[in-house]
């Protein structure tokens, strides 16, 4: 049972670059999210889903964008990444109801 | 909007010394309460969560917790800390009828224990 899976693990980007950190979960989990873990600032939620096709905005989303085709994928996308992104992002899953976040290894981000 | 203060940004003890980090939380409503430990180089793992009912909950690894409504904490304790429970330690609050993926987490603390 692999979990909550996040590629890749560490990412260096270029100003103005864009890419997509991938999140997929195999526990059949409604409930997904991104946050950013920032030194002295713990986790802030960026975005959420509580199923396929359903996405919403968590407490610093400007600069990200999320879909949900499916129940088990939801990517993160920063389509042009800037200094202030360089962070470490975690992807979670949740069952649906009072239960706790499964969290993925998290991915190192640097903007240069 | 809910709120998470952990008291102890970093706490240095030594082997067999006894711990408690400090967490308190803003939150209008019924919460459900966590600790997370992300130990070095590896992703957030619960530790232990209350929900309900015994407001002492055991976590893994000798961990206990104690929430006390009426302060508004769900501080994190442990009688003997050991060199492998050097970690980052989060709490984190969601209200009850919140989903665990909606969580507003404390800013962590970090834990250094000293062989």
């Amino acid at each position: 049972n692999a979990g909550v899976t996040q590629t890749p693990k560490f990412q260096v980007l270029k100003t103005g670059q864009s890419m997509t950190l991938q999140c997929a979960q195999d526990m059949n989990h409604e409930y997904m999210s991104w946050y950013r873990q920032d030194p002295g600032m713990g986790l802030r939620l960026i975005h959420y889903s509580v199923g396929a096709g359903i996405t919403d905005q968590g407490e610093v989303p400007n600069g990200y964008n999320v879909s949900r085709s499916t129940t088990e994928d939801f990517p993160l996308r920063l389509l042009s990444a800037a200094p202030s992104q360089t962070s470490v992002y975690f992807c979670a899953s949740s069952r649906q109801g009072v239960t706790e976040a499964f969290f993925g290894q998290g991915t190192r981000l640097t903007v240069v | 909007a809910q709120s998470v203060s952990q008291h102890n940004h970093h706490v240095i003890l030594s082997e067999a010394a006894s711990l408690e980090l400090g967490c308190n939380y803003s939150y209008g409503g019924t919460v459900n309460l966590f600790w997370y430990v992300q130990y070095p180089g590896q992703h957030l793992q619960l530790l232990l969560k209350y929900f309900s009912g015994d407001p002492l909950v055991k976590g893994i690894k000798g961990f206990e917790a104690e929430f006390i409504k009426s302060k508004f904490s769900f501080n994190l304790r442990k009688p003997s800390v050991q060199w492998s429970d050097t970690a980052e330690y989060f709490c984190a609050v969601n209200g009850y009828n919140t989903n665990a993926g909606k969580s507003t987490f404390g800013d962590g603390t970090t834990l250094t224990v000293k062989p």
